[in-house]
């Protein structure tokens, strides 16, 4: 059975572009989050999706981040207009029920210019 | 905030050896805790997971021991083998939360061989 997968796994990208990351999470699995990850914070989680719908956004950055799930085997995070201070790795995570394990894509290392 | 805290580090074992790897978290409304490994360009992957109402839980050359009094918890790892050597976090339920987890920054285990 696959896991989650997330694509693209590097993304180079010049300050002011639009960046879309892509997940799809485990067949099955309700819930969804998006994390980022790095050298100084750490993971943090970005928002997180039950059944399709965002329950808690509150580690959303600022506008400039927006997620979507236009249904259960799809998710988007997007940054527009992207800064430097975004380069991090961002994972996507899924679990069957909300409070079960979460298990993680491979990541997306985002890169600003 | 509260967060789970890994003490920095670094543990360095020989091949064969037993690795303990410990994590204090301050959230004593915590009740769910668990042990991921992320491998270099990998994402986090779920080693053990313990309950608040347990104080130990074993896996396949992995132990998980929880102690609630002093809110520590640490992983142990028999035989390590040269495959263990990764980035080892603990994350807790965030006060008890259905879906938040907070992670610790992380331990590097290498193994020597």
């Amino acid at each position: 059975d696959a896991g989650v997968i997330q694509s693209p796994r590097h993304e180079v990208t010049e300050m002011g572009q639009e960046v879309t990351l892509r997940c799809k999470p485990i067949s099955g699995h309700n819930s969804l989050f998006w994390y980022r990850q790095t050298m100084m914070r750490g993971l943090e989680l970005l928002i997180y999706f039950n059944n399709n719908v965002p329950i808690d956004d509150s580690g959303m950055p600022e506008d400039r981040f927006s997620a979507k799930m236009p249904n259960a085997s799809f998710s988007t995070l997007k940054i527009q207009p992207s800064e430097p201070r975004d380069s991090a790795v961002y994972f996507c995570a899924s679990t069957r029920r909300d409070a079960d394990t979460q298990y993680f894509g491979p990541g997306t290392r985002l890169t600003v210019l | 905030g509260e967060s789970v805290g890994l003490h920095l580090p670094t543990l360095s074992v020989q091949e064969g050896d037993n690795s303990i790897i410990n994590c204090a978290y301050s959230n004593s409304a915590s009740d769910y805790f668990i042990w991921y490994k992320q491998e270099s360009g990998k994402g986090p992957q779920f080693i053990i997971d313990i309950r608040s109402n347990m104080d130990k839980r074993q896996g396949q050359r992995v132990t998980v021991l929880l102690n609630k009094t002093v809110k520590h918890l640490s992983l142990q790892i028999a035989a390590t083998q040269p495959g263990d050597s990764a980035v080892y976090f603990c994350a807790e339920n965030s006060g008890g939360s259905n879906y938040k987890l907070t992670f610790g920054k992380g331990t590097l285990l290498t193994v020597n061989p």
